[in-house]
This record gives structure tokens, C-alpha cells and sequence, in this order.
């Protein structure tokens, strides 16, 4: 079975604070792929980053960082001295190949106060 | 940046009304995704296409219904719509090579 977890149902967070959301998952595919999309109020997904499992390489952009661990099935996002724009509701997402479904995770809520 | 695009944004309108939510897409993507969401909820899938004429049911049983008559055009359509229809649609297609899902701006759909 596959699953995305995301336990954080909701964070605040004051300005410029670093806030680290977590993504747990469950696969039995040895080649997936995982994601991360940002969903602000108005309301579309807006891709972030995409993850294949053979690339455990840690990756920046900016003020957004991305630690992708096997050994723990996780993949989580560092935001690093957050913005207001940063408020929005993220989704952990996971595709195996070969399949047309995509797993999302219940998605986090963050909260950034000026 | 994603070309993808859905028709109306809003929507209100009463029971038992049929409707039709529009999306399109220029990239030329076959595989295409129609998602049901309460606003910041989790994501259902409720359609999926894998190309012209070929669609499929998702997991979260819906009473709409969609059609691939053309690969850029993926519209969604309630015969007689209900309150509990009320939610945002979401449609997405995906990039072949990186599989990555790109979404419309969503349609609300209103029922009263």
C-alpha cells in the first residue's frame, strides 16, 4: 500500500523564523517519485520541487530546503526565515512508475504572523 | 508556467441545475486528473484520462461525469446539481517526462 503522511495538521510561525514541514511515506515501488506543492488561498497547486528515489541529494532554492532520507521514508521542507507569502497550505505528494495515481498527504497549514 | 486553464472560477447556482466545468491545456499532455477538494482539505481524485477517449473513475465516488473528446479539452459535468456538490474542482494534467501534475486555478462550486 502507499501512503503520505503529514502529521503537522497546522503551524504558526512568527516572521523569519525557520519552520520544518514533515512528510512520512509508504511505498513498496523501489522507483517513485515525490513532490511537493504549495497551495495559497487563492486556491491553485503550485509545484515546488520533485524528488525521484535513486536522488537523495539534499537540494536548496532559495529560502525553501528539501532533506530527503530512504532509510526514515521521509522528505521534509525547511523554510528558512519565513515570509507572510509563505502562508499557505503544502502537500507531500508520491507517485510510483508505471501508475497514474498520485498519493497526497492531508497537507500542512502554515501560519506565518507579521 | 503552467497553461492550463478552468472555466468559471465561481460558480453559484441552485439544486438541480446542470452545469460544466471547463479545463484546457496547450502543452499537449495526455494524462489528465480532475481533483475534488474542500478549500485547504485533503485532495480526492474523482476522474482520470488517459488520453482521448479513455477515462476513468477515481477513488471518491462522484456524480459527475467527464469526456476526452480532444487532448487539450477535459471537461466536467453535473446533470442535476446537489448542496453536497458544493467544493472546489481541481484539474490537472501531467508532464510526461518528470511527471509532474500541473493544476488549474480551481472552480468553487456553490450549491444552493
Amino acid at each position: 500500500a502507499q501512503k503520505v503522511t503529514q502529521a503537522q495538521t497546522e503551524i504558526s510561525v512568527v516572521e523569519k523564523e525557520d519552520v520544518t514541514l514533515d512528510c512520512v511515506y509508504e511505498t513498496r515501488d523501489t522507483t517513485y517519485y515525490l513532490f511537493w506543492y504549495k497551495q495559497p488561498p487563492s486556491g491553485e497547486l503550485v509545484f515546488l520541487i520533485r524528488r525521484n528515489s535513486f536522488d537523495e541529494q539534499n537540494e536548496i532554492s532559495g529560502r525553501y530546503s528539501w532533506n530527503f532520507q530512504k532509510s526514515t521514508s521521509s522528505f521534509n521542507f525547511t523554510i528558512t526565515a519565513s515570509q507572510v507569502v509563505d502562508s499557505a497550505v503544502y502537500f507531500c505528494a508520491l507517485i510510483g512508475t508505471g501508475t497514474y495515481k498520485y498519493i497526497f498527504g492531508t497537507g500542512t497549514r502554515l501560519k506565518v504572523l507579521a | 508556467e503552467a497553461d492550463i486553464y478552468q472555466t468559471p472560477r465561481y460558480l453559484v447556482i441552485g439544486t438541480g441545475k446542470k452545469i460544466t466545468l471547463e479545463c484546457s491545456q496547450t502543452m499537449g499532455h495526455d494524462k489528465m486528473y480532475w481533483y475534488q477538494q474542500d478549500p485547504g482539505m485533503e485532495l480526492h481524485l474523482i476522474h482520470y484520462s488517459y488520453g482521448v477517449n479513455s477515462t476513468e473513475k477515481g477513488d471518491l465516488s462522484s456524480e459527475s461525469t467527464v469526456s476526452r473528446i480532444r487532448t487539450e479539452h477535459f471537461p466536467l459535468t453535473l446533470e442535476s446539481a446537489r448542496p453536497s456538490h458544493t467544493s472546489q474542482y481541481l484539474c490537472a494534467s501531467r508532464a510526461p517526462n518528470t511527471g509532474e501534475l500541473f493544476f488549474g486555478e480551481g472552480s468553487r462550486l456553490t450549491v444552493l
